[in-house]
């Protein structure tokens, strides 16, 4: 299917613990973002990738971990979960960088619960 | 630096009625704009958008937003609301010529819409 997704959807995992969430794109999109979003906070940039093996930190990279080895996929790993990093995390892509005539697709989201 | 006050985290309106979301913006450079809608479980979507073309923007589903630079506000509106227009909605910014990277989002206001 044509799009956006990440896996899982919903996962729980214990303090300590490393935890990859996936994020694949079919359109070919040069960027790709993640996002947190809690409570409060709206939604707040983790890292991002401009095109493949570049990323760059965005708000809140601290605990995480980014790669891009192929243009569709950009997985997002905490290296060592903490409570703090319960939240939703949304996958985004975008053809241009941000201009007037481009947008951000974003994926479904993933809620991740840290126990 | 740019930051977006989105006022009420809740705002409730019967079936029928007008819907008015309130966001005021902070930029230091003349900014682009963003409304995104967030239906239950799914990721956002683009409302409308504000790139220096019409003060007045009209987006999907009915849809718009004024902006109005002397008093810094990107209101979204729909005259009248429709069940299916329950979610959360989002306004954003960015400075003109950044990108994705740079969006800050409002921390987002439900809408309950009420028979």
């Amino acid at each position: 299917d044509a799009g956006i997704t990440q896996s899982p959807r919903y996962k729980i995992t214990e303090t300590g613990r490393q935890v990859t969430l996936m994020c694949h794109q079919t359109w070919s999109h040069s960027y790709m973002f993640w996002y947190r979003q809690d409570l409060g906070h709206g939604l707040r940039l983790i890292y991002y990738s401009a095109a493949a093996d570049i990323t760059d930190k965005g708000e809140v990279p601290d605990g995480y971990v980014v790669s891009r080895s192929k243009t569709e996929n950009f997985p997002l790993t905490l290296e060592s979960a903490t409570r703090s990093q319960t939240s939703v995390y949304f996958c985004a892509s975008s053809e241009g960088q941000g201009g007037m005539n481009t947008e951000a697709f974003f994926g479904q989201g993933t809620r991740l619960t840290v126990v | 630096a740019q930051s977006v006050t989105q006022l009420g985290s809740h705002v409730s309106v019967s079936e029928g009625a007008l819907v008015l979301l309130r966001c005021n913006y902070s930029s230091s450079v003349p900014p682009y704009l963003f409304w995104y809608v967030q239906y239950p479980n799914q990721g956002l979507q683009l409302l409308l958008k504000y790139t220096s073309a019409a003060t007045l923007v009209k987006g999907i589903n009915g849809f718009e937003a004024e902006f109005k630079k002397s008093e810094t506000s990107f209101h979204l509106t729909k005259p009248s609301a429709h069940m299916s227009d329950a979610a959360e909605y989002f306004c954003a910014v960015s400075a003109r010529g950044t990108g994705f990277q740079k969006l800050v989002f409002g921390t987002g206001t439900r809408l309950l819409v009420s028979p």
